[in-house]
C-alpha cells in the first residue's frame, strides 16, 4: 500500500509564478521527509528536506512546509524557472526503519516561458 | 568528485540469462541500497546495506540477489531474469537519510 502519495502527476506553470507541488502520507511514524528532483536519463538528486520537529525549511528559492496533523507536506518553488522542469519525487523515512525510503510516484512540473 | 556510478547504463538481455548491475561508490558510504522505477510506480526499494556483509530485503526483493564484500561496491544480481524485471534500476547510497544516486541502469528482458 503506497504510503506516501503524490496525487498530482503532471503540473504546469508559467515562468517566473510559483510552483506548489504536494505530497500527503498514511503513517504516523515518519519523521523525516525529502524532495528530490529528476531529469530524465539521470538518477533522482536530493533537492531539500525536512525533519518532523520542523514545519518550514528554506533553502534559495525551494521551500518546503510540512503540517504533521493533516500528514501533508509541500514543496514550493518560488519563482519558478525553466531549468525546474523535471520530475519531482517526495521521500519519507522512520527513525526506527534505519534509512529506508518510501518514495511517491513523483509529479511531473513543467515550468513554460 | 564524489559520486555514485552504475554499469552498464543500458542492457537488453533474454529470460534466464544470469546478469549483474554493478554500483561503485567514493563516498565512504556505509549505507547502499538498489531501487527500480516503473511507470506510475515511483522508485520501489529491492535490497539495502548498512554495511559491509549486512544486507537485507527492501519493498520488493523478489528474483533479486546482492552482496555487499566490500564497503564501496554494491553489485545487483539477476539470477534468472524474466520480462517483468524490466525496468529502470537505481542504486544509492547516503551517509544518513539523504539518498545520494547513481545514473540508473535501463534493463530490457526480453
Amino acid at each position: 500500500d503506497q504510503q506516501v502519495k503524490q496525487n498530482s502527476p503532471s503540473l504546469s506553470v508559467q515562468e517566473g509564478r510559483i510552483s506548489i507541488l504536494n505530497c500527503d502520507y498514511t503513517n504516523s511514524m515518519f519523521d523525516y521527509f525529502l524532495w528530490y528532483k529528476k531529469y530524465p536519463a539521470e538518477g533522482p538528486t536530493f533537492l531539500i528536506s525536512i525533519s518532523s520537529i520542523k514545519d518550514k525549511n528554506e533553502d534559495g528559492r525551494f521551500t518546503v512546509f510540512l503540517n504533521k496533523s493533516a500528514k501533508h507536506l509541500s514543496l514550493h518553488i518560488v519563482p519558478s524557472q525553466p531549468g525546474d522542469s523535471a520530475v519531482y519525487f517526495c521521500a519519507a523515512s522512520a527513525r526506527n526503519s534505519g534509512y529506508a525510503l518510501n518514495f511517491g510516484k513523483g509529479t511531473s512540473l513543467l515550468v513554460t516561458p | 568528485e564524489a559520486q555514485v556510478t552504475q554499469n552498464p547504463r543500458y542492457l537488453i538481455t533474454v529470460t534466464g540469462k544470469k546478469l549483474t548491475v554493478t554500483c561503485s561508490q567514493n563516498m565512504n558510504h556505509e549505507y547502499m541500497s538498489w531501487y527500480r522505477q516503473d511507470p506510475g510506480l515511483g522508485l520501489r526499494q529491492i535490497y539495502y546495506s548498512m554495511n559491509v556483509e549486512v544486507t537485507d530485503k527492501g519493498d520488493v526483493p523478489e528474483g533479486y540477489k546482492v552482496s555487499r564484500k566490500e564497503k564501496r561496491n554494491f553489485p545487483l544480481i539477476l539470477e534468472s531474469p524474466s520480462p517483468n524485471q524490466t525496468s529502470l534500476y537505481f542504486c544509492a547510497s547516503s551517509p544518513g537519510v539523504e539518498q545520494y544516486f547513481g545514473p540508473g541502469t535501463r534493463l530490457t528482458v526480453t
